[in-house]
């Protein structure tokens, strides 16, 4: 079965703090990968997509990493914000024209 | 334009009524999705059209039925929905289905209460 994971459902930390959040994926044969984030009772805003032909992406203060040997990615945030505080989805597509599978996302809370 | 509206913002509904969600992009994406979400849960897929064409049902009950007039439009009609179906209703498009163009961008959803 097909399942994604986000691992930790919560965080909060500190503002100012560099941090980390996991997604892993049971089957390496991704097509693509994609992060969101969600504001309470909000729609998604898209983050950033990699390509399974991709290592990382970067935007702004950004970046995700894709290691589909492992059945991983992460998505660093740098210098965190109040602003960041948000659900952080990450959604896997296993072939062209799939659906997305999503994790259960990762609650962030930044104080500041 | 870089966005994907969605109209209403609330809805408030009877179980015998019938109502219309809408969604619209100018982006001149060629695939458009519904996703239903519930309360601290991501997001699940209900239907895919590409290209006008429905492409993918994800065994969604008949009272729920997605429409396509044009590549710009996507709507989907309620009809005789259960309490169970409350929900907060999303829409995304995409350039297409293809690699990097599959990349999906959401609506801020339609919050639907059904009485």
């Amino acid at each position: 079965k097909q399942e994604v994971t986000q691992i930790p459902a919560a965080l909060s930390v500190p503002e100012g703090e560099n941090l980390v959040l996991n997604c892993s994926f049971t089957d390496s044969a991704i097509y693509n990968l994609q992060w969101f984030r969600q504001d309470p009772g909000k729609g998604l805003t898209s983050l950033l997509l990699i390509q399974s032909s991709q290592r990382e992406q970067t935007s702004g203060r950004l970046n995700a990493s894709l290691d589909k040997s492992s059945g991983r990615s992460t998505l660093y945030i740098a210098a965190s914000q109040p602003g960041d505080s948000a659900t952080y989805l990450c959604a896997v597509i296993y072939n062209q024209g799939g659906k997305l599978i999503f994790g259960q996302g990762t609650e962030l809370s930044v104080k500041p | 334009d870089t966005e994907v509206t969605q109209t209403p913002k609330h809805l408030v509904m009877g179980m015998t009524n019938k109502k219309s969600l809408k969604c619209e992009q100018h982006m001149g994406h060629r695939a458009m999705y519904w996703y239903k979400q519930k309360a601290k849960k991501p997001p699940e897929l209900m239907f895919v059209y590409s290209y006008e064409k429905l492409s993918i049902n994800e065994s969604v009950p008949s009272r729920f039925s997605p429409e396509c007039p044009n590549s710009s439009l996507l709507n989907l009609h309620l009809h005789a929905l259960q309490p169970e179906d409350s929900a907060l209703y999303l829409c995304a498009s995409s350039q297409n289905l293809a690699g990097a163009y599959n990349e999906q961008f959401f609506g801020p959803g339609t919050r639907l209460t059904v009485l």
